[in-house]
């Protein structure tokens, strides 16, 4: 066990509907990413928070988009959802939020868009 | 720029043999890290080792190794005695020190299968 929960562990929704993506860093943890792993694409870099502000932007598409608060739990938000957006969405937590830490990886939720 | 190269997108062996899991990289860093995670069927991502540049130490954990050689910009783990557990896809990653890149680089990922 990580230290790192997501919920939902699993999500099916349809087409062209919004869907949100909850994640609680491990404790102490001041930065959190989130990671796309879809088939044909292998890990993808979404986005990374610290301390609730936005460091770096990865592959993330103009539909989705992220947050993290106060508390530190993050959420991401993916709207008008599309077939090819099926896919395992992780989420990661480390320390300050530089690249020589570790990070450490939720159990992920997977999405499922019909 | 910077790569992460697994070359071996499946690897099958029968239980007990010895596997070694191919990870080449590139960068003009001299500062930066390396990383492994495994990840079962279940899905989930589990961090197995973090190496810096500067230690070039071979390191043993149980049936795990990992031999870092940056003669040949090569981080490759291998699992002595396999099990059926072990089957999983196995990541290697690399992130510079000092780059402008926040993004770790992450390999395709080896798939592992041990039959028993």
């Amino acid at each position: 066990d990580s230290g790192v929960t997501q919920t939902p562990k699993h999500l099916i929704t349809a087409t062209g509907q919004r869907v949100t993506l909850r994640c609680s860093p491990r404790s102490g943890d001041l930065s959190v990413y989130w990671y796309q792993q879809s088939l044909d694409q292998g890990l993808q870099f979404l986005i990374q928070y610290y301390n609730g502000e936005e460091r770096a932007k990865g592959n993330i598409l103009e539909r989705f988009s992220a947050q993290q608060f106060p508390d530190l739990h993050s959420e991401l938000n993916l709207s008008s959802l599309e077939l090819g957006d099926s896919a395992l969405y992780f989420c990661a937590s480390s320390s300050t939020g530089t690249l020589k830490e570790t990070q450490y990886f939720g159990p992920g939720t997977r999405l499922l868009v019909l | 720029a910077q790569k992460v190269t697994q070359a071996q997108t499946e690897i099958s062996v029968v239980e007990k043999e010895d596997v070694t899991l191919d990870c080449v990289y590139e960068t003009r860093d001299t500062t930066y890290y390396l990383f492994w995670y495994k990840q079962p069927p279940s899905g989930e991502l589990v961090f197995l080792i973090r190496r810096n540049s500067f230690d070039e130490q071979n390191e043993i954990s149980g049936r795990y190794s990992w031999n870092f050689q940056k003669s040949t910009s090569s981080f490759n783990f291998t699992i002595t005695a396999s099990q059926v557990v072990d089957s999983a896809v196995y990541f290697c990653a690399l992130s510079e020190a000092s780059g402008s890149n926040y993004q770790l680089i992450w390999g395709a990922g080896t798939k592992l299968i041990i039959k028993p």
